[in-house]
């Protein structure tokens, strides 16, 4: 069974310039979270998507949004991109959407922010 | 309240020897606590999970011990290898709280030969 990939691997934008990452999840999982790890403030949940509806979002400013598609790929958007939001970005999926699922997690993109 | 608090920030255990990687929260709410290895370049993939009706889980040569009063687990690695050598994360969730999961900052674990 493939994993979870994530794309781009790597990509690099500059100040004011908005993103997009994408996520597909393992095939028959319905959930799909995303994180952003940095070195200052560690792994820090982004939002979670489950059948299309975002089921829980953490402290992050509305520049960050997502959504997910009818077969469970997620995209996330960073709009208006600052310097710190240069990150490692894991998107994670599961099969179920009941905080004791298993996550399995991509390799993540990488974000640089010039 | 939605912290979790991971100790030590860096460990160098030789090889055979123990690793012993420790977390602590405040929110009693939390009733699902797995642990994540992380190595360079990769994303995060479980290692092992306890919930705090259990005060001991362990698979293979790791170990979660989990004390419900003091609010406390831990991680024990015992027969430290290289391969361990990562960084290692601990978290916690609340089941209804949907996936989200609250992590520690991390420990980077050097298993020296």
């Amino acid at each position: 069974k493939a994993g979870v990939t994530q794309t781009p691997r790597y990509l690099i934008k500059t100040r004011g310039q908005q993103v997009t990452l994408s996520c597909s999840p393992i095939s028959g999982h319905r959930s799909v979270s995303w994180y952003q790890q940095t070195p200052g403030q560690g792994l820090q949940f982004l939002f979670e998507y489950f059948s299309e509806t975002q089921r829980n979002k953490g402290n992050f400013p509305g520049r960050f949004s997502g959504r997910q598609f009818s077969n469970s790929r997620s995209e996330m958007n960073v709009s208006t991109l600052e310097l710190g939001d240069s990150a490692l970005y894991l998107c994670a999926s599961s099969l179920g959407s009941g905080g004791r699922n298993e996550q399995f997690f991509g390799p993540g993109t990488r974000l640089t922010v010039l | 309240q939605q912290q979790v608090k991971q100790s030590p920030q860096s460990l160098i255990v030789q090889k055979g020897g123990i690793s012993i990687i420790n977390c602590a929260y405040e929110n009693t709410a939390f009733d699902y606590f797995p642990w994540y290895q992380q190595f360079p370049g990769k994303g995060p993939a479980l290692l092992i999970a306890i919930r705090p009706d259990v005060s001991e889980k362990k698979e293979g040569r790791f170990t979660i011990s989990f004390n419900k009063s003091a609010k406390q687990f831990s991680l024990h690695i015992m027969d430290s290898q290289p391969g361990d050598s990562a960084t290692y994360f601990c978290a916690a969730s609340i089941t209804g709280g949907y996936n989200k999961l609250i992590f520690g900052a991390g420990t980077r674990l050097a298993v020296h030969p």
